[in-house]
């Protein structure tokens, strides 16, 4: 079984619907992401937690929240989305060794969401 | 904002050529990551480092910091090496954030 799952792997839906996507993982990181990825630009964060109790806004926040439900699980919601929302996202974790950014982040499989 | 720049962005070669991938950055930086992403999406992490080389296989990452500048290296390169190749960093002044600056990838494909 993988380490960090993501649900669903594809989904297509229309404009003005509400989508969440779901990550769970079995590493036992505190440090969960949210990343997504275009075509012709590098990923960029979305939302970060570095526990259940902690949230924080990355580079490109609008339009998406997030909830941590538990160590293990780190949700991403588009309330309403639209179709330059349709991108490949990703899900990651890392341990929360010392220093800034000084461990490696392990990645689901990604989602790839359509938006019509 | 930490700029990350790749190069080359495709690179096509035969079965067993040695392979090098640039990755630099413009600010000071606490970790530099090189991702594989294969054909069919999923990321995998290759290597950490914040400072001289690290090997793991035919792989070899390298990091200069004082030019801000990192090469992945594939020796005896094979039609399985095929993939986009990614680098980020993590800045000093990330501001708390621990997430990411991605490049945009190199995409390679190692031909028979």
């Amino acid at each position: 079984d993988a380490d960090v799952t993501q649900t669903p792997r594809n989904r297509i839906t229309k404009t003005g619907k509400r989508i969440m996507l779901e990550c769970s993982q079995t590493k036992g990181h505190d440090r969960m992401y949210w990343y997504r990825q275009d075509p012709g630009l590098g990923l960029r964060l979305i939302y970060y937690s570095f526990d259940v109790k902690d949230i924080n806004k990355g580079e490109i926040s609008d339009g998406y929240s997030v909830s941590r439900q538990a160590q293990a699980k780190f949700s991403l919601s588009l309330e309403s989305a639209i179709p330059n929302q349709t991108a490949l996202y990703f899900c990651a974790t890392s341990d929360s060794g010392r220093g800034v950014g000084n461990q490696p982040q392990h990645f689901g499989d990604g989602t790839r969401l359509s938006i019509l | 904002k930490n700029e990350v720049e790749q190069s080359p962005q495709n690179l096509t070669a035969q079965e067993g050529e040695f392979i090098t991938i640039n990755c630099s950055y413009s600010v000071g930086i606490s970790a530099l990551h090189w991702l594989q992403q294969h054909p069919g999406g999923g990321i995998v992490s290759l290597f950490m480092l914040s400072s001289g080389k690290k090997k793991h296989g035919r792989l070899i990452a390298t990091i200069n910091i004082q030019e801000k500048h990192s090469s992945l290296h594939i020796t005896a390169s094979h039609p399985r090496d095929s993939a986009v190749y990614i680098c980020a960093v993590s800045s000093l002044s990330g501001g708390g954030a621990d997430g990411l600056t991605f490049g945009k990838g190199t995409h390679l494909i190692i031909q028979p």
